[in-house]
Protein backbone atom coordinates (compact mmCIF):
# COMPACT_ATOMS: atom_id res chain seq x y z
CA UNK A 1 0.00 0.00 0.00
CA UNK A 2 1.71 2.99 -1.38
CA UNK A 3 -0.73 5.52 0.67
CA UNK A 4 -0.71 7.71 3.82
CA UNK A 5 -0.72 4.97 6.77
CA UNK A 6 -1.43 6.65 10.24
CA UNK A 7 -0.92 4.84 13.54
CA UNK A 8 -3.01 4.01 15.92
CA UNK A 9 -6.26 4.02 14.15
CA UNK A 10 -8.13 4.19 17.90
CA UNK A 11 -6.41 5.25 20.47
CA UNK A 12 -8.68 5.98 24.21
CA UNK A 13 -7.16 7.51 26.64
CA UNK A 14 -7.61 9.32 30.30
CA UNK A 15 -8.13 12.95 30.72
CA UNK A 16 -4.04 13.65 31.86
CA UNK A 17 -2.30 11.04 29.45
CA UNK A 18 0.10 11.79 26.97
CA UNK A 19 -0.55 10.26 23.82
CA UNK A 20 1.49 9.68 20.65
CA UNK A 21 0.38 9.60 16.50
CA UNK A 22 2.57 8.38 13.93
CA UNK A 23 2.07 9.41 10.05
CA UNK A 24 4.06 7.94 7.30
CA UNK A 25 2.85 9.92 4.14
CA UNK A 26 3.40 8.70 0.68
CA UNK A 27 7.12 7.91 -0.22
CA UNK A 28 8.89 10.99 -1.47
CA UNK A 29 5.98 13.37 -0.78
CA UNK A 30 8.17 16.48 1.37
CA UNK A 31 4.92 18.29 2.62
CA UNK A 32 2.92 16.72 5.43
CA UNK A 33 0.40 18.35 7.53
CA UNK A 34 -2.03 17.88 10.46
CA UNK A 35 -5.34 18.52 10.81
CA UNK A 36 -7.46 17.75 13.24
CA UNK A 37 -11.51 16.90 12.43
CA UNK A 38 -14.55 16.61 14.92
CA UNK A 39 -17.99 15.37 14.16
CA UNK A 40 -20.11 17.37 11.58
CA UNK A 41 -16.97 19.65 10.71
CA UNK A 42 -14.42 19.62 8.22
CA UNK A 43 -10.84 19.14 8.91
CA UNK A 44 -9.01 21.81 10.54
CA UNK A 45 -5.54 22.84 9.43
CA UNK A 46 -3.01 22.34 12.66
CA UNK A 47 0.33 22.43 11.23
CA UNK A 48 2.45 21.37 8.25
CA UNK A 49 6.16 20.36 8.14
CA UNK A 50 8.51 20.38 4.24
CA UNK A 51 10.54 17.99 4.83
CA UNK A 52 11.86 18.25 8.35
CA UNK A 53 11.17 21.98 8.74
CA UNK A 54 7.86 23.05 10.76
CA UNK A 55 7.06 25.71 8.77
CA UNK A 56 3.38 26.79 10.19
CA UNK A 57 1.28 25.83 13.19
CA UNK A 58 -2.35 27.13 13.47
CA UNK A 59 -3.14 28.94 16.58
CA UNK A 60 -5.18 25.71 17.78
CA UNK A 61 -1.82 24.55 18.03
CA UNK A 62 -1.91 24.82 21.84
CA UNK A 63 1.17 24.25 23.93
CA UNK A 64 0.40 20.78 24.90
CA UNK A 65 0.47 20.15 21.35
CA UNK A 66 3.96 19.21 19.64
CA UNK A 67 5.09 17.84 16.24
CA UNK A 68 8.04 17.01 14.96
CA UNK A 69 9.76 15.37 11.70
CA UNK A 70 13.01 14.77 12.30
CA UNK A 71 14.32 12.99 8.95
CA UNK A 72 11.54 14.50 6.58
CA UNK A 73 10.14 11.17 6.42
CA UNK A 74 7.68 10.38 9.38
CA UNK A 75 6.11 12.72 11.35
CA UNK A 76 4.71 12.44 15.37
CA UNK A 77 1.80 14.14 16.72
CA UNK A 78 2.34 14.65 20.27
CA UNK A 79 -0.35 15.69 22.79
CA UNK A 80 0.58 15.79 27.02
CA UNK A 81 -1.74 16.59 29.17
CA UNK A 82 -5.09 15.25 27.39
CA UNK A 83 -8.44 17.10 28.10
CA UNK A 84 -11.95 16.01 26.92
CA UNK A 85 -12.05 18.45 24.09
CA UNK A 86 -9.01 16.92 22.41
CA UNK A 87 -11.27 13.83 21.35
CA UNK A 88 -11.47 14.40 17.49
CA UNK A 89 -9.91 12.49 14.62
CA UNK A 90 -6.26 13.11 13.89
CA UNK A 91 -5.74 13.33 10.22
CA UNK A 92 -2.39 13.52 8.11
CA UNK A 93 -2.08 14.50 4.60
CA UNK A 94 1.14 14.67 2.33
CA UNK A 95 1.59 16.02 -1.19
CA UNK A 96 4.51 16.24 -3.71
CA UNK A 97 5.99 19.83 -3.12
CA UNK A 98 5.42 20.78 -6.31
CA UNK A 99 3.66 24.19 -7.60
CA UNK A 100 0.44 21.62 -7.08
CA UNK A 101 -1.07 21.56 -3.86
CA UNK A 102 -2.82 18.19 -4.11
CA UNK A 103 -2.99 16.69 -0.80
CA UNK A 104 -3.74 12.97 0.14
CA UNK A 105 -5.16 12.19 3.19
CA UNK A 106 -4.41 9.11 5.66
CA UNK A 107 -7.16 7.09 7.43
CA UNK A 108 -6.63 9.28 10.51
CA UNK A 109 -6.92 8.27 14.13
CA UNK A 110 -9.38 8.67 16.17
CA UNK A 111 -8.77 10.13 19.54
CA UNK A 112 -11.09 9.70 22.79
CA UNK A 113 -10.40 11.22 26.22
CA UNK A 114 -12.44 9.70 28.72
CA UNK B 1 -18.46 33.86 9.63
CA UNK B 2 -16.72 30.97 8.27
CA UNK B 3 -13.85 31.25 5.36
CA UNK B 4 -15.83 28.33 3.71
CA UNK B 5 -19.52 27.87 3.88
CA UNK B 6 -21.30 24.36 2.91
CA UNK B 7 -24.82 23.41 3.26
CA UNK B 8 -24.08 20.26 5.60
CA UNK B 9 -27.41 19.12 4.08
CA UNK B 10 -28.44 16.34 4.32
CA UNK B 11 -28.93 15.48 0.73
CA UNK B 12 -31.41 12.36 -0.21
CA UNK B 13 -31.81 11.55 -4.12
CA UNK B 14 -32.88 8.60 -5.72
CA UNK B 15 -30.58 6.41 -7.63
CA UNK B 16 -29.14 7.47 -11.20
CA UNK B 17 -30.24 11.16 -10.15
CA UNK B 18 -27.74 14.34 -10.45
CA UNK B 19 -26.22 15.28 -7.33
CA UNK B 20 -25.40 19.07 -6.70
CA UNK B 21 -23.37 20.18 -4.17
CA UNK B 22 -21.42 23.62 -3.80
CA UNK B 23 -19.81 25.96 -1.74
CA UNK B 24 -18.73 29.67 -1.15
CA UNK B 25 -15.89 31.44 0.44
CA UNK B 26 -14.69 34.69 0.99
CA UNK B 27 -11.04 34.84 1.08
CA UNK B 28 -10.04 36.01 -2.63
CA UNK B 29 -6.98 34.62 -1.95
CA UNK B 30 -7.68 30.87 -3.17
CA UNK B 31 -6.87 30.07 -6.15
CA UNK B 32 -7.00 26.19 -5.57
CA UNK B 33 -9.85 24.14 -5.38
CA UNK B 34 -10.49 20.57 -3.93
CA UNK B 35 -13.36 18.36 -3.47
CA UNK B 36 -12.85 15.23 -1.01
CA UNK B 37 -15.35 12.55 -0.36
CA UNK B 38 -15.18 11.02 3.21
CA UNK B 39 -17.04 7.84 3.97
CA UNK B 40 -17.92 7.56 7.82
CA UNK B 41 -14.97 7.00 9.84
CA UNK B 42 -12.69 7.52 7.00
CA UNK B 43 -10.14 9.90 6.14
CA UNK B 44 -11.15 11.94 3.46
CA UNK B 45 -10.12 11.05 -0.06
CA UNK B 46 -9.39 13.85 -3.03
CA UNK B 47 -11.93 13.56 -6.01
CA UNK B 48 -11.15 16.73 -8.12
CA UNK B 49 -8.67 18.92 -7.40
CA UNK B 50 -8.81 22.52 -10.10
CA UNK B 51 -6.85 25.60 -10.27
CA UNK B 52 -8.69 28.64 -10.55
CA UNK B 53 -11.68 29.34 -12.30
CA UNK B 54 -13.43 26.93 -15.00
CA UNK B 55 -14.42 23.91 -15.30
CA UNK B 56 -13.32 19.94 -14.71
CA UNK B 57 -14.67 17.00 -15.74
CA UNK B 58 -13.59 13.27 -14.67
CA UNK B 59 -15.92 10.61 -15.18
CA UNK B 60 -19.28 11.12 -13.40
CA UNK B 61 -18.03 14.18 -11.65
CA UNK B 62 -17.55 17.99 -13.05
CA UNK B 63 -16.16 20.44 -10.70
CA UNK B 64 -17.05 23.89 -11.37
CA UNK B 65 -15.42 27.35 -9.94
CA UNK B 66 -16.97 30.62 -10.32
CA UNK B 67 -13.93 33.03 -8.38
CA UNK B 68 -15.92 36.24 -9.49
CA UNK B 69 -18.70 34.77 -7.62
CA UNK B 70 -16.33 33.08 -4.93
CA UNK B 71 -18.56 29.93 -5.41
CA UNK B 72 -18.08 26.31 -6.48
CA UNK B 73 -19.88 23.04 -7.13
CA UNK B 74 -19.49 20.01 -7.58
CA UNK B 75 -21.85 17.53 -10.01
CA UNK B 76 -22.25 13.88 -9.56
CA UNK B 77 -23.71 11.87 -13.00
CA UNK B 78 -26.08 8.96 -12.75
CA UNK B 79 -25.95 8.77 -8.57
CA UNK B 80 -25.06 5.47 -7.38
CA UNK B 81 -25.72 4.03 -3.86
CA UNK B 82 -21.45 4.00 -3.34
CA UNK B 83 -21.86 7.61 -3.90
CA UNK B 84 -23.25 7.76 -0.73
CA UNK B 85 -20.92 9.76 1.71
CA UNK B 86 -19.68 13.23 2.97
CA UNK B 87 -18.55 15.40 0.36
CA UNK B 88 -15.75 18.20 1.61
CA UNK B 89 -15.06 21.18 -0.40
CA UNK B 90 -11.01 22.26 0.35
CA UNK B 91 -9.64 25.17 -1.02
CA UNK B 92 -6.02 27.12 -0.50
CA UNK B 93 -4.50 30.37 -1.41
CA UNK B 94 -1.87 30.91 -4.08
CA UNK B 95 1.11 30.94 -1.14
CA UNK B 96 -0.67 29.43 1.72
CA UNK B 97 -0.29 25.08 1.14
CA UNK B 98 -3.22 24.64 4.28
CA UNK B 99 -6.52 23.74 3.55
CA UNK B 100 -9.44 25.59 4.73
CA UNK B 101 -12.33 22.69 4.24
CA UNK B 102 -16.39 23.57 4.42
CA UNK B 103 -18.30 21.53 6.79
CA UNK B 104 -19.55 18.72 4.54
CA UNK B 105 -23.01 17.91 3.28
CA UNK B 106 -24.22 14.61 3.64
CA UNK B 107 -25.39 12.42 0.64
CA UNK B 108 -27.08 9.47 0.31
CA UNK B 109 -28.38 7.98 -2.80
CA UNK B 110 -31.32 5.82 -2.49
CA UNK B 111 -31.41 2.69 -4.19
Amino acid sequence: DTGVSQNPRHKITKRGQNVTFRCDPISEHNRLYWYRQTLGQGPEFLTYFQNEAQLEKSRLLSDRFSAERPKGSFSTLEIQRTEQGDSAMYLCASSPGTSYNEQFFGPGTRLTVL
Amino acid sequence: QKEVEQDPGPLSVPEGAIVSLNCTYSNSAFQYFMWYRQYSRKGPELLMYTYSSGNKEDGRFTAQVDKSSKYISLFIRDSQPSDSATYLCAMSAGNDYKLSFGAGTTVTVRA
